[in-house]
C-alpha cells in the first residue's frame, strides 16, 4: 500500500533553533500534503495544506512565517520549525491522499520536544 | 460547535463486551466518512471507511445516518489489543479533500 515515511520520529532541540521536518511519500505521488500538529489527549489540528509546486494554505492562527512548508516535488514535502520555542513542542504529523483511493496515508509522526 | 465531535471517554470496557461509538458532524455537505484508530504515540491508521449502506469488517461494524448527521463504530467481542484511541474522520467535500478529525474516543479494554 502507499507508505508515506517521516523523519525524524523525534528531535530534541534547544530553544530558539530551527528543525526541519521531512515526509516522503513512497510508490506513489503526493500532490497534496497536510501538516497536523497534536497536542497530548488532544485531535489532531490541521496546521497547512501544502501543494506542489505552490504556496501553502495555512489554517487560521498558524503563522506562516513560523512554520515553513515546502513541496517542491510531488514526493517530498518539509515543514520547518523555525525559532523553535517550548510551546512548539508537540507530536507532528503529515498525511496525504493518494489518488482514487478512500482515506489518508500518514507519516510515522515526529515528537517535537523543544528545551 | 465543532465541525466533528466525539465523547472523548475513556470507554473502560471487558473484554468480550460490545462497545459503540457515535460521531456527529455539523456540514450536512460532507462526503466521505472514516474511522481511524490511534495507539499512544503512533499515526492514526485507517480502521474502515464508512458507506452509506453501512459496513462491516471482521468485529466492526461502521453505518452512516446522514438525516441526524452522525456515524457510528461497534465493536462486537472486545479485545485487549482494540485498547486505542478511534478517531472519527470527516471530509467536508468541495473537492479539497480535506480531512477534519474528532478528538477521538479513548477505549480501554480490560481483562
Amino acid at each position: 500500500g502507499a507508505v508515506v515515511s517521516q523523519h525524524p520520529s523525534w528531535v530534541i532541540c534547544k530553544s530558539g533553533t530551527s528543525v526541519k521536518i521531512e515526509c516522503r511519500s513512497l510508490d506513489f505521488q503526493a500532490t497534496t500534503m497536510f501538516w497536523y500538529r497534536q497536542f497530548p489527549k488532544q485531535s489532531l489540528m490541521l496546521m497547512a495544506t501544502s501543494n506542489e509546486g505552490s504556496k501553502a494554505t495555512y489554517e487560521q492562527g498558524v503563522e506562516k512565517d513560523k512554520f515553513l512548508i515546502n513541496h517542491a516535488s510531488l514526493t517530498l514535502s518539509t515543514l520547518t520549525v523555525t525559532s523553535a520555542h517550548p510551546e512548539d513542542s508537540s507530536f507532528y504529523i503529515c498525511s496525504a491522499r493518494v489518488e482514487g483511493s478512500l482515506g489518508y496515508t500518514f507519516g510515522s509522526g515526529t515528537r517535537l520536544t523543544v528545551v | 460547535r465543532k465541525e466533528v465531535e466525539q465523547d472523548p471517554g475513556p470507554f473502560n470496557v471487558p473484554e468480550g463486551a460490545t462497545v459503540a461509538f457515535n460521531c456527529t458532524y455539523s456540514n450536512s455537505a460532507s462526503q466521505s466518512f472514516f474511522w481511524y484508530r490511534q495507539d499512544c504515540r503512533k499515526e492514526p491508521k485507517l480502521l474502515m471507511s464508512v458507506y452509506s449502506s453501512g459496513n462491516e469488517d471482521g468485529r466492526f461494524t461502521a453505518q452512516l445516518n446522514r438525516a441526524s448527521q452522525y456515524i457510528s463504530l461497534l465493536i462486537r467481542d472486545s479485545k485487549l489489543s482494540d485498547s486505542a484511541t478511534y478517531l472519527c474522520v470527516v471530509n467536508m467535500g468541495g473537492g479539497s479533500y480535506i480531512p477534519t478529525f474528532g478528538r477521538g474516543t479513548s477505549l480501554i479494554v480490560h481483562p
